[in-house]
């Protein structure tokens, strides 16, 4: 069962507009957000986070957005370079420790 | 400081076999996770070990084990290999954050494919 999902797989922006990503979740006890970035034949690399008591987190050209009540997370990107081309995975926190739930992954392709 | 680091990188069995793969933290790192990356189902978490402990368990078989070691190296070792066990196996350890709130630094992975 698919506890956190992202329901689109690939994305195409052009250079210097906004990406947004998508990430859905079922689960209201998640506490914890966060978005990775994963390039091929590397493993994820942390991007940005965001604690439920929170609905906005910004870092640089990178924001993300909680909405508990509609339990949906977003990532904007702003603007999108070239060098943000790769797949790009949700995770959720449940409880102590470190075990994190992830989606599927969105791949973006930003357009020069 | 050194990233993670997964052995091997890549590993070929056949079915019935039974595999060990290794993950080496960051230096000071205490928390070592495994996950499981196949295509179309993201990331399945298997287990997290935290000094020499399992601290939480995903919903795979029994088949599947793992240890950590006092330097916080971890193995993890799958029985009985199925075809479906094919996949990109990654580790993540983190250092304690604020509140729990920990970031996880993930290895390349170990690309496991079962004949």
């Amino acid at each position: 069962d698919q506890q956190v999902k992202q329901n689109s797989p690939s994305l195409s922006v052009q250079e210097g507009r906004i990406s947004i990503l998508n990430c859905d979740y079922t689960n209201s006890m998640f506490d914890y957000f966060l978005w990775y970035k994963k390039y091929p034949a590397e493993g994820p690399t942390f991007l940005i986070s965001i604690s439920s008591i929170k609905d906005k987190n910004e870092d640089g050209r990178f924001t993300v957005f909680l909405n508990k009540s509609a339990k949906h997370l977003s990532l904007h990107i702003v603007p999108s370079q070239p060098g943000d081309s790769a797949v790009y995975f949700c995770a959720a926190k449940l409880g102590v420790g470190n075990q994190f739930y992830f989606g599927t992954g969105t791949s973006l392709t930003v357009i020069p | 400081k050194a990233g993670v680091t997964q052995t091997p990188r890549y590993l070929i069995k056949t079915r019935g076999q039974q595999v060990t793969l290794s993950c080496s933290p960051i230096s000071g790192h205490r928390s070592v996770s495994w996950y499981q990356q196949t295509p179309g189902q993201g990331l399945q978490f298997l287990f997290e070990y935290f000094s020499e402990t399992q601290r939480n368990k995903g919903n795979f078989p029994g088949r599947f084990s793992g240890r950590q070691f006092s330097n916080s190296r971890s193995e993890m070792n799958v029985s009985t290999l199925e075809l479906g066990d094919s996949a990109l196996y990654l580790c993540a350890s983190s250092v304690p954050g604020l509140a729990g709130r920990d970031t996880q630094y993930f290895g390349p992975g170990t690309r496991l494919t079962v004949l």
